[in-house]
């Protein structure tokens, strides 16, 4: 089975940082971009990131250019987002998702994990 | 970057109808379109990619259709298992872009 599962969530302080983590499996993982999208309470999807299969390639919102950073291991199978600098603007669930094939969309879709920057 | 506003922003229907959803570019994105359902408290569904492909397993009473700048979502029959937010994404070109989602609820 394809799965997608992210950890590391929770609460931090303003100008904080945090690491997800998205672990993969069901699927080579190495052959496939990724990608972390997020959503504010009650509000829509927002792209935040993306990174190549080989991690040669990385893309960023305007929003978190700057104080995020992606990354993956192969070896491990894992996706992560180091944030930086967290902002009140910044809490919301952080979904990973893997790309498919031929098009920079998503096709699976992990649980999500909520980051909350709060005082 | 891209702006994709999408309309509308909610909608009432009853079971059986027939529902479209819109969504505008800002500038052409030729047919790197694709659409998402999402039900609460879960991760978003892919629906539909390049415009009008309909993903693995997704029901046939869903298709998508447009190219440029305007593109649409039409839900043939509306199910119970279809009152969901429906959201667009451009792939066009970094940064990726959705649009602000329709929230489809039952009269």
């Amino acid at each position: 089975e394809v799965r997608l599962l992210e950890s590391g969530g929770g609460l931090v302080q303003p100008g904080g940082s945090l690491r997800l983590s998205c672990a993969a499996s069901g699927f080579t993982f190495s052959n496939y971009a990724m990608s972390w999208v997020r959503q504010a309470p009650g509000k829509g999807l927002e792209w935040v990131s993306a990174l190549s299969g080989s991690g040669s390639s990385t893309y960023y919102a305007d929003s978190v250019k700057g104080r995020f950073t992606i990354s993956r291991d192969n070896s491990k199978n894992t996706l992560y987002l180091q944030m930086n600098s967290l902002r009140g603007e910044d809490t919301a669930v952080y979904y990973c998702a893997s790309i498919k094939t031929g098009g920079d969309v998503f096709d699976i879709w992990g649980q999500g994990t909520m980051v909350t920057v709060s005082s | 970057a891209i702006r994709i506003t999408q309309s509308p922003s909610s909608l009432s229907a009853s079971i059986g109808d027939r529902v479209t959803i819109t969504c505008r570019a800002s500038q052409g994105i030729s047919n790197y379109l694709a659409w998402y359902q999402q039900k609460p408290g879960k991760a978003p569904r892919l629906l539909i990619s390049a415009a009008s492909i309909l993903q693995s397993g997704v029901p046939s009473g869903f298709s998508g259709s447009g190219s440029g700048t305007d593109f649409t979502l039409t839900i043939s029959y509306l199910r119970s298992e279809d009152f969901a937010t429906y959201y667009c994404q451009q792939y066009y070109n970094y940064p990726l872009t959705f649009g602000g989602g329709t929230k489809v609820e039952i009269k």
